[in-house]
């Protein structure tokens, strides 16, 4: 099956720090890329959405400028969380849409990145 | 009124129970439905699409209900293994655009 991985897997740093994320889409070619967050008991909520080669599409009430994304390549999207904040702490999972056995359709789901903002 | 709507539970069950999850969605305009399953601190996994006209795959067995925008997920035979937070996972807007429910959690007890 298709394969997503993210990287780091889990991310302690200080206040006012920027972090990056990175996921792959290690044996496909990913023509769109979905960044989610979960805050604990919650629900996966959309961040945005990356089609390679031109500007994410992001949700309503999700500051574009502090949440960076950029998907360079069919195989690679960055999420960069900017001057974080401890309210910024949560699962952050990436998706990769296309290459899959049930069609382009499918969404394949990183392992997530777990981020503690002190 | 929340997009995807489940019960949170938890739903605490002996082995080789059956158990039952419901769903409703608000988007009387989505057009694909799913369930996933999603251990703790672990991503989701897809466990089943769901068809107007209901799929069984083994112990799972899905219902979806368009009039009443309602989604239903069976499991027979309880294992211990599918302890787990079940989602409920309707398409928004557009087809790729997933909308997930807050999950309900399944504890399957020895």
């Amino acid at each position: 099956g298709a394969v997503v991985s993210q990287h780091p897997s889990r991310v302690i740093c200080k206040s006012g720090t920027s972090v990056k994320i990175e996921c792959r889409s290690l044996d496909f070619q990913a023509t769109t890329m979905f960044w989610y967050r979960q805050f604990p008991k919650k629900s996966l909520m959309l961040m945005a959405t990356s089609n390679e080669g031109s500007k994410a599409t992001y949700e309503q009430g999700v500051e574009k400028d502090k949440f960076l994304i950029n998907h360079a390549s069919l195989t690679l999207s960055t999420l960069t969380v900017t001057s974080a904040h401890p309210e910024d702490s949560s699962f952050y999972i990436c998706s990769a849409r296309g290459g899959g056995t049930s069609g382009d359709n499918e969404q394949f789901f990183g392992p997530g990145t777990r981020l503690t903002v002190l | 009124r929340k997009e995807v709507e489940q019960d949170p539970g938890p739903f605490n069950v002996p082995e080789g129970a059956t158990v039952a999850f419901n769903c409703t969605y608000s988007n009387s305009a989505s057009q694909s439905f799913f369930w996933y399953r999603q251990d703790c601190r672990k991503e989701p996994k897809l466990l089943m699409s769901v068809y107007s006209s209901g799929n069984e795959d083994g112990r799972f067995t899905a219902q979806l209900n368009r009039a009443s925008q309602y989604i239903s997920l069976l499991i027979r035979d309880s294992k211990l293994s599918d302890s787990a937070t079940y989602l409920c996972v309707v398409t928004g807007d557009s087809s790729y655009k997933l909308i997930f429910g807050s999950g309900t959690r399944l504890l399957v007890r020895p």
